[in-house]
């Protein structure tokens, strides 16, 4: 089955351990690219990567980073979080401007 | 950048009833898609809908891509039906922008 999946689906953590949220997809997608969605102010792009080892900031990328080894993969990291990154987060991916397809979205507490 | 605009923004049925949710955008685009988030909070893929009309059991969507709108409809809504429906749209980055959504409630 064609899918996006992030891991975890729900995360409480406390202010500055380091986390990871995984997105993987098994489209071979060229395109992948993180979400953040808050109530007030929609969903906005964190960080985009267009093909393996090519990555770029989004709208809000501060306090994120992001790598791509391989095609599949796309980890959000951040490495000290803070409340304001409680958030629920979205990895989508795509063929270059085509149908994008949203993984199941990571409920993130920061306290 | 390219702005887009979603009414109305909160809309309540009764069970069985129809409804068109309209998705305004104010630059020419290559990519148009609906989605429904669910009280899951998950994005569920509807349409991808550049221009034209495409049916799927209950619902349909229309884009006209040179009036810069599209329509979703909604008929014989049922309660599994609630939730937020998004339109987006895609830039020359290839980023999704989001509509603000429409919130609609089914009750029985």
């Amino acid at each position: 089955e064609a899918q996006v999946t992030q891991n975890p689906r729900y995360l409480i953590t406390v202010t500055g351990k380091k986390l990871t949220v995984t997105c993987s997809q098994n489209m071979n997608h060229e395109y992948m690219s993180w979400y953040r969605q808050d109530p007030g102010l929609g969903l906005r792009q964190i960080y985009y990567s267009m093909n393996v080892e090519v990555t770029d900031k989004g709208d809000v990328p501060e306090g994120y980073k992001v790598s791509r080894k391989e095609k599949r993969n796309f980890p959000l990291i951040l490495e000290s979080p803070s409340p304001n990154q409680t958030s629920l987060y979205f990895c989508a991916s795509s063929f270059l401007g085509a149908e994008a397809f949203f993984g199941q979205g990571t409920r993130l507490t920061v306290v | 950048g390219i702005q887009v605009e979603q009414s109305p923004p909160d809309l309540i049925l009764q069970e069985g009833a129809n409804s068109t949710l309209r998705c305004n955008f104010s630059d020419s685009v290559n990519n148009l898609q609906w989605f429904h988030q669910n009280p899951w909070g998950q994005l569920i893929n509807l349409f991808y809908i550049p221009s034209g009309t495409k049916q799927n059991g209950r619902l349909s969507a229309t884009t006209v891509a040179t009036e810069r709108y599209s329509l979703l409809y909604i008929s014989s809504s049922q309660t599994t039906d609630s939730g937020v429906y998004f339109c987006a749209v895609m830039d020359s980055s290839y980023k999704l922008i989001f509509g603000s959504g429409t919130r609609l409630l089914v009750r029985p």
